[in-house]
C-alpha cells in the first residue's frame, strides 16, 4: 500500500460526458501527478501540481482539466469523452527529499470505460 | 532527461535471482537511476534508486557501473509475486518534481 488513494476504482460512462477522479497523496506530500495509461500508448504523463499550483503538463486533452485542493487532494476532469479515453488513470505523489530528488508513489488506479 | 535501454522481456526460475539490465550510456552526473515495476495494470510501485553507488532496501539490489553507462536491478530470490513489468528510469537531480518517462520496460516471468 503506497498510501496514496484513489476513487472511484472502476468507472463507466458513455461518450460525450464528464467524469471527475479523485486522489488524495501520501501524508504530508505536496506533489501530485496524473498519468494515463492505454493499451497503445503505455504510461504517459499528464500534469502535475505541487502545493496547489500547476507545475508541469504533459500531451494533456484541452478537455482534461486538473486542480490540487488546499488540503492537497487532486482531482481530474475528463469531459466530452470518447470512446480512446478508456484507459487507466494514475495518481501519483512525492515529497522533495533532502538528496535533491523526488520519488513518487502512485495509487492503485481509475478504470474508465467508455462506451 | 536520459533515455533508457532495456530487454523486452525476460524469464526467472522461482528462487533464482533475477537479474534486470539497463543501459543509460547518456546520463549525466546528476540523473539518478530509478527502478520501478507494474503488476498486471496495479499502480507502477517504487523499488530502488542510485546514483553512483551501489544501492540495497528489503526489495531488491541496484548495481551502477563505475562509468554509470549501465546498471543491473537484482531481485535475490524471485518468487511468483514478482511477475511483473520492470521500468528503468533516469531522473534529475534538483528538480523539484517533474515527469516519469515510463519506456516499454522489461517483462519479466517468474516461472515455477
Amino acid at each position: 500500500d503506497s498510501g496514496v488513494t484513489q476513487t472511484p476504482k472502476h468507472l463507466i460512462t458513455a461518450t460525450g460526458q464528464r467524469v471527475t477522479l479523485r486522489c488524495s497523496p501520501r501524508s504530508g506530500d505536496l506533489s501530485v501527478y496524473w498519468y494515463q495509461q492505454s493499451l497503445d500508448q503505455g504510461l504517459q504523463f499528464l500534469i502535475q501540481y505541487y502545493n496547489g499550483e500547476e507545475r508541469a503538463k504533459g500531451n494533456i486533452l484541452e478537455r482534461f482539466s486538473a486542480q490540487q485542493f488546499p488540503d492537497l487532494h487532486s482531482e481530474l476532469n475528463l469531459s466530452s469523452l470518447e470512446l480512446g479515453d478508456s484507459a487507466l488513470y494514475f495518481c501519483a505523489s512525492s515529497v522533495y527529499s533532502r538528496e535533491g530528488v523526488d520519488t513518487q508513489y502512485f495509487g492503485p488506479g481509475t478504470r474508465l470505460t467508455v462506451l | 532527461d536520459a533515455k533508457t535501454t532495456q530487454p523486452t522481456s525476460m524469464d526467472c526460475a522461482e528462487g533464482r535471482a533475477a537479474n534486470l539490465p539497463c543501459n543509460h550510456s547518456t546520463i549525466s552526473g546528476n540523473e539518478y537511476v530509478y527502478w520501478y515495476r507494474q503488476i498486471h495494470s496495479q499502480g507502477p510501485q517504487y523499488i530502488i534508486h542510485g546514483l553512483k553507488n551501489n544501492e540495497t532496501n528489503e526489495m531488491a539490489s541496484l548495481i551502477i557501473t563505475e562509468d554509470r553507462k549501465s546498471s543491473t536491478l537484482i531481485l535475490p530470490h524471485a518468487t511468483l509475486r514478482d511477475t511483473a513489468v520492470y521500468y528503468c528510469i533516469v531522473r534529475v537531480r534538483g528538480r523539484i518534481g517533474g515527469k516519469l518517462i515510463f519506456g516499454q520496460g522489461t517483462e519479466l516471468s517468474v516461472k515455477p
